[in-house]
């Protein structure tokens, strides 16, 4: 079975600029989370979705972040503006139906700002 | 303030020792899941907890949940260089889903 699965690994940007994250969870998953990981923290949930919708954005700075995922599969998560405190590990996981089975994660995409 | 509060931060062991890394909720648990993350990797589920008093084994690892006492607790028998790597709890509080501040585990051969 196939991961979940993420790009890019690694991104390098300057302040202002902006970026986008893709992620593709495990096929049949329901619940997609994109969490973002400050270093020396446990991640933090940004947005979670069932199938197309979201349940929670409630952590996700809306002014500068976005998410999507459109059909329901794959999902992008946008950064525009970036600032230097968005330094961080953006994860990507996903789960048969919401927090009652456990989150199956992708390795991550590094965003650094400078 | 966090939900879910790790202790001890960090642990150094010599492989064959044990140890124990604890798990504290802020409100009432229903169910706890253990990760484990290696630097620059994604997590990787260990095991979930889901009623009070219930323990499970995994090769040398054990978890519990106490409801009760809004805790949960991991040990590591014999540890091994390859128990290495950052332990996490989470937990699904309300609409949101949490993880602990994390334990970083070292384990000296």
């Amino acid at each position: 079975e196939a991961g979940v699965a993420q790009s890019p690994r690694y991104k390098i940007i300057e302040k202002r600029q902006s970026v986008a994250f893709w992620c593709n969870p495990i096929s049949g998953h329901a619940t997609l989370y994109w969490y973002q990981q400050i270093l020396g923290q446990g991640p933090k949930l940004l947005i979670q979705f069932q199938n197309n919708g979201v349940v929670d954005d409630s952590q996700l700075p809306k002014d500068r972040f976005s998410a999507e995922r459109l059909k329901g599969v794959d999902s992008t998560l946008k950064i525009q503006p970036a600032k230097l405190e968005d330094s961080a590990v953006y994860l990507c996981a996903s789960s048969l139906v919401g927090f009652d089975y456990e989150q199956y994660f992708g390795p991550g995409t590094r965003l650094t700002v400078t | 303030s966090q939900e879910l509060e790790q202790s001890p931060q960090s642990l150094i062991v010599q492989e064959g020792k044990n140890l124990t890394i604890n798990c504290t909720s802020s409100k009432t648990l229903y169910g706890l899941y253990w990760y484990k993350q290696k630097y620059g990797e994604g997590l990787i589920f260990l095991m979930m907890l889901q009623k009070g008093g219930e323990e499970k084994s995994h090769e040398k690892i054990t978890a519990k949940l106490d409801e009760k006492k809004q805790q949960s607790s991991l040990h590591i028998t014999a540890s091994q260089p390859s128990h290495a790597g950052i332990y996490l709890c989470g937990a699904g509080l309300g609409n949101q889903f949490y993880f602990g501040t994390g334990t970083s585990l070292t384990v000296i051969p």
